[in-house]
Protein backbone atom coordinates (compact mmCIF):
# COMPACT_ATOMS: atom_id res chain seq x y z
CA UNK A 1 0.00 0.00 0.00
CA UNK A 2 0.69 3.91 -0.02
CA UNK A 3 3.05 5.07 2.60
CA UNK A 4 2.58 8.13 4.50
CA UNK A 5 5.76 9.64 6.47
CA UNK A 6 6.06 12.28 9.21
CA UNK A 7 9.04 13.91 10.46
CA UNK A 8 9.93 14.25 13.41
CA UNK A 9 8.27 11.64 14.96
CA UNK A 10 8.11 13.25 18.65
CA UNK A 11 8.96 17.14 19.62
CA UNK A 12 9.33 18.89 22.82
CA UNK A 13 9.25 22.52 22.74
CA UNK A 14 9.31 25.57 25.06
CA UNK A 15 6.29 27.79 25.27
CA UNK A 16 5.73 30.51 22.67
CA UNK A 17 7.81 28.45 20.29
CA UNK A 18 6.86 27.39 16.63
CA UNK A 19 7.03 23.88 15.60
CA UNK A 20 6.85 22.54 12.22
CA UNK A 21 5.60 18.82 11.46
CA UNK A 22 5.94 17.37 8.01
CA UNK A 23 4.13 15.27 6.27
CA UNK A 24 4.97 13.34 2.66
CA UNK A 25 3.46 10.73 0.41
CA UNK A 26 6.52 8.46 -0.18
CA UNK A 27 5.37 6.76 -3.23
CA UNK A 28 2.54 8.63 -4.65
CA UNK A 29 1.55 12.14 -5.20
CA UNK A 30 -1.27 13.23 -2.79
CA UNK A 31 -3.77 15.97 -4.26
CA UNK A 32 -5.23 16.24 -1.10
CA UNK A 33 -3.94 15.42 2.43
CA UNK A 34 -5.32 15.60 6.00
CA UNK A 35 -4.38 16.61 9.41
CA UNK A 36 -5.85 14.90 12.38
CA UNK A 37 -5.46 15.60 15.83
CA UNK A 38 -5.42 12.26 18.65
CA UNK A 39 -5.63 13.46 22.58
CA UNK A 40 -4.57 10.23 25.06
CA UNK A 41 -6.89 7.97 24.54
CA UNK A 42 -9.45 9.97 22.51
CA UNK A 43 -10.11 9.45 18.89
CA UNK A 44 -8.69 11.37 15.66
CA UNK A 45 -10.47 14.94 15.16
CA UNK A 46 -10.07 16.08 11.75
CA UNK A 47 -8.28 19.34 12.14
CA UNK A 48 -7.61 20.63 8.20
CA UNK A 49 -8.02 19.55 4.70
CA UNK A 50 -4.70 20.49 2.42
CA UNK A 51 -5.09 20.89 -1.13
CA UNK A 52 -2.47 21.21 -3.29
CA UNK A 53 -1.51 24.49 -4.32
CA UNK A 54 -4.61 25.82 -2.43
CA UNK A 55 -5.61 27.15 0.49
CA UNK A 56 -6.03 24.58 3.35
CA UNK A 57 -10.08 24.00 4.35
CA UNK A 58 -10.07 24.06 8.51
CA UNK A 59 -13.15 22.48 10.74
CA UNK A 60 -15.09 24.60 12.73
CA UNK A 61 -13.09 25.53 16.09
CA UNK A 62 -9.86 25.10 14.64
CA UNK A 63 -7.33 28.26 14.37
CA UNK A 64 -5.87 28.57 11.20
CA UNK A 65 -3.90 31.29 12.39
CA UNK A 66 -2.74 28.68 15.34
CA UNK A 67 -2.27 25.96 12.94
CA UNK A 68 -0.82 27.02 9.37
CA UNK A 69 -0.92 24.58 6.50
CA UNK A 70 1.16 24.22 3.68
CA UNK A 71 0.90 22.20 0.84
CA UNK A 72 3.18 23.31 -1.91
CA UNK A 73 4.30 20.10 -3.52
CA UNK A 74 2.43 16.59 -4.64
CA UNK A 75 4.47 15.01 -2.16
CA UNK A 76 4.75 17.23 1.13
CA UNK A 77 2.27 18.98 3.51
CA UNK A 78 3.38 21.06 6.34
CA UNK A 79 2.14 22.02 9.85
CA UNK A 80 3.17 24.98 11.64
CA UNK A 81 1.95 25.06 15.10
CA UNK A 82 2.71 28.91 15.80
CA UNK A 83 3.01 30.51 19.64
CA UNK A 84 2.69 26.46 21.10
CA UNK A 85 1.17 26.51 24.31
CA UNK A 86 0.90 23.20 26.57
CA UNK A 87 -3.06 22.68 25.55
CA UNK A 88 -1.37 22.42 22.31
CA UNK A 89 0.53 19.07 23.20
CA UNK A 90 -0.83 15.95 21.44
CA UNK A 91 -0.90 13.31 19.14
CA UNK A 92 -0.88 15.02 15.55
CA UNK A 93 -1.31 12.66 12.65
CA UNK A 94 -1.83 13.07 8.79
CA UNK A 95 -2.93 11.10 5.72
CA UNK A 96 -3.22 11.39 2.07
CA UNK A 97 -5.17 10.55 -0.35
CA UNK A 98 -3.79 8.48 -3.53
CA UNK A 99 -5.95 9.88 -6.45
CA UNK A 100 -4.91 6.83 -8.67
CA UNK A 101 -6.60 4.25 -6.04
CA UNK A 102 -9.89 4.20 -4.19
CA UNK A 103 -11.29 8.00 -3.58
CA UNK A 104 -12.25 7.34 -0.20
CA UNK A 105 -9.50 5.76 1.62
CA UNK A 106 -6.80 7.69 3.48
CA UNK A 107 -3.17 6.24 4.21
CA UNK A 108 -2.41 7.75 7.68
CA UNK A 109 1.67 8.77 8.51
CA UNK A 110 3.23 7.03 12.17
CA UNK A 111 2.26 10.53 14.06
CA UNK A 112 4.06 13.24 15.52
CA UNK A 113 3.83 13.67 19.26
CA UNK A 114 4.37 16.98 20.34
CA UNK A 115 4.91 17.99 24.16
CA UNK A 116 5.43 21.54 24.93
CA UNK A 117 6.46 22.81 28.12
CA UNK B 1 -24.42 13.15 8.11
CA UNK B 2 -22.16 10.43 9.36
CA UNK B 3 -22.45 9.06 12.51
CA UNK B 4 -20.39 5.93 14.01
CA UNK B 5 -20.63 4.52 17.55
CA UNK B 6 -18.22 1.89 19.16
CA UNK B 7 -20.23 0.65 21.56
CA UNK B 8 -17.47 -1.01 24.08
CA UNK B 9 -14.84 1.71 25.05
CA UNK B 10 -12.58 -1.66 26.30
CA UNK B 11 -13.11 -5.52 25.23
CA UNK B 12 -10.80 -8.04 27.23
CA UNK B 13 -10.30 -11.37 25.99
CA UNK B 14 -8.03 -14.90 26.31
CA UNK B 15 -5.43 -15.23 23.62
CA UNK B 16 -6.86 -18.36 21.34
CA UNK B 17 -11.07 -16.99 21.73
CA UNK B 18 -13.07 -15.15 19.37
CA UNK B 19 -12.85 -11.32 19.21
CA UNK B 20 -16.22 -8.76 18.57
CA UNK B 21 -15.57 -5.33 18.24
CA UNK B 22 -18.87 -3.66 17.85
CA UNK B 23 -19.69 -0.92 15.68
CA UNK B 24 -23.12 1.19 14.57
CA UNK B 25 -23.39 3.28 11.78
CA UNK B 26 -25.79 6.43 10.72
CA UNK B 27 -25.01 7.79 7.55
CA UNK B 28 -27.43 9.98 5.18
CA UNK B 29 -26.08 8.54 2.31
CA UNK B 30 -24.98 4.92 1.02
CA UNK B 31 -21.72 4.77 3.49
CA UNK B 32 -17.73 3.34 3.09
CA UNK B 33 -17.00 1.58 5.90
CA UNK B 34 -13.67 0.92 7.64
CA UNK B 35 -11.80 -0.54 10.01
CA UNK B 36 -8.29 1.08 11.43
CA UNK B 37 -5.88 -0.50 14.19
CA UNK B 38 -3.71 1.66 16.40
CA UNK B 39 -0.76 0.28 17.99
CA UNK B 40 0.10 2.44 20.89
CA UNK B 41 2.33 5.28 19.52
CA UNK B 42 1.66 4.07 16.45
CA UNK B 43 -0.19 5.58 13.07
CA UNK B 44 -3.31 3.98 11.75
CA UNK B 45 -3.50 0.82 9.93
CA UNK B 46 -6.49 -0.36 7.68
CA UNK B 47 -7.88 -3.73 8.34
CA UNK B 48 -10.49 -3.35 6.19
CA UNK B 49 -13.15 -1.83 4.28
CA UNK B 50 -16.66 -1.92 2.70
CA UNK B 51 -17.49 -0.21 -0.25
CA UNK B 52 -21.05 -1.14 -1.32
CA UNK B 53 -19.47 -4.88 -2.49
CA UNK B 54 -19.12 -8.32 -0.59
CA UNK B 55 -20.96 -7.35 2.55
CA UNK B 56 -18.81 -9.69 4.56
CA UNK B 57 -15.26 -8.39 4.06
CA UNK B 58 -12.05 -9.83 4.68
CA UNK B 59 -8.83 -7.85 6.07
CA UNK B 60 -5.54 -8.55 7.32
CA UNK B 61 -4.64 -10.48 10.25
CA UNK B 62 -7.64 -12.93 10.18
CA UNK B 63 -9.99 -10.36 11.11
CA UNK B 64 -13.36 -9.81 9.07
CA UNK B 65 -16.40 -7.85 9.52
CA UNK B 66 -19.91 -7.97 8.10
CA UNK B 67 -21.88 -4.85 6.79
CA UNK B 68 -25.85 -4.82 7.86
CA UNK B 69 -27.62 -2.52 6.81
CA UNK B 70 -31.01 -3.80 8.50
CA UNK B 71 -28.77 -3.15 11.71
CA UNK B 72 -26.84 -0.63 10.54
CA UNK B 73 -23.79 -2.31 11.86
CA UNK B 74 -20.65 -3.09 10.97
CA UNK B 75 -19.11 -5.40 13.71
CA UNK B 76 -15.53 -6.44 13.19
CA UNK B 77 -14.79 -10.78 14.02
CA UNK B 78 -11.48 -12.18 14.55
CA UNK B 79 -11.72 -16.20 15.07
CA UNK B 80 -8.87 -16.58 17.17
CA UNK B 81 -6.86 -13.85 19.58
CA UNK B 82 -3.67 -13.34 19.33
CA UNK B 83 -1.07 -11.38 21.89
CA UNK B 84 -0.17 -9.06 18.71
CA UNK B 85 -4.18 -8.03 18.30
CA UNK B 86 -3.73 -5.93 21.78
CA UNK B 87 -4.16 -1.85 20.31
CA UNK B 88 -7.09 0.30 19.54
CA UNK B 89 -9.57 -0.26 16.71
CA UNK B 90 -11.20 2.30 15.22
CA UNK B 91 -14.37 2.06 13.10
CA UNK B 92 -14.80 4.58 10.48
CA UNK B 93 -17.50 6.14 8.33
CA UNK B 94 -17.46 7.85 5.18
CA UNK B 95 -20.88 9.00 2.39
CA UNK B 96 -20.21 7.03 -0.95
CA UNK B 97 -20.76 9.43 -3.17
CA UNK B 98 -18.12 11.95 -3.92
CA UNK B 99 -14.96 12.45 -1.51
CA UNK B 100 -16.43 12.84 2.08
CA UNK B 101 -14.34 13.62 5.34
CA UNK B 102 -13.94 10.68 7.31
CA UNK B 103 -15.36 10.22 10.53
CA UNK B 104 -14.00 8.14 13.70
CA UNK B 105 -15.88 6.64 16.37
CA UNK B 106 -14.55 6.89 20.08
CA UNK B 107 -12.25 3.69 19.56
CA UNK B 108 -12.13 0.19 21.57
CA UNK B 109 -9.13 -0.71 23.44
CA UNK B 110 -8.84 -4.74 23.02
CA UNK B 111 -6.91 -6.53 25.92
CA UNK B 112 -5.60 -9.56 25.05
CA UNK B 113 -4.40 -11.92 28.19
CA UNK B 114 -2.70 -15.49 28.22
Amino acid sequence: GAVVSQHPSWVICKSGTSVKIECRSLDFQATTMFWYRQFPKQSLMLMATSNEGSKATYEQGVEKDKFLINHASLTLSTLTVTSAHPEDSSFYICSARDPSGDWNEQFFGPGTRLTVL
Amino acid sequence: AQSVTQLDSHVSVSEGTPVLLRCNYSSSYSPSLFWYVQHPNKGLQLLLKYTSAATLVKGINGFEAEFKKSETSFHLTKPSAHMSDAAEYFCVVSANTGFQKLVFGTGTRLLVSP
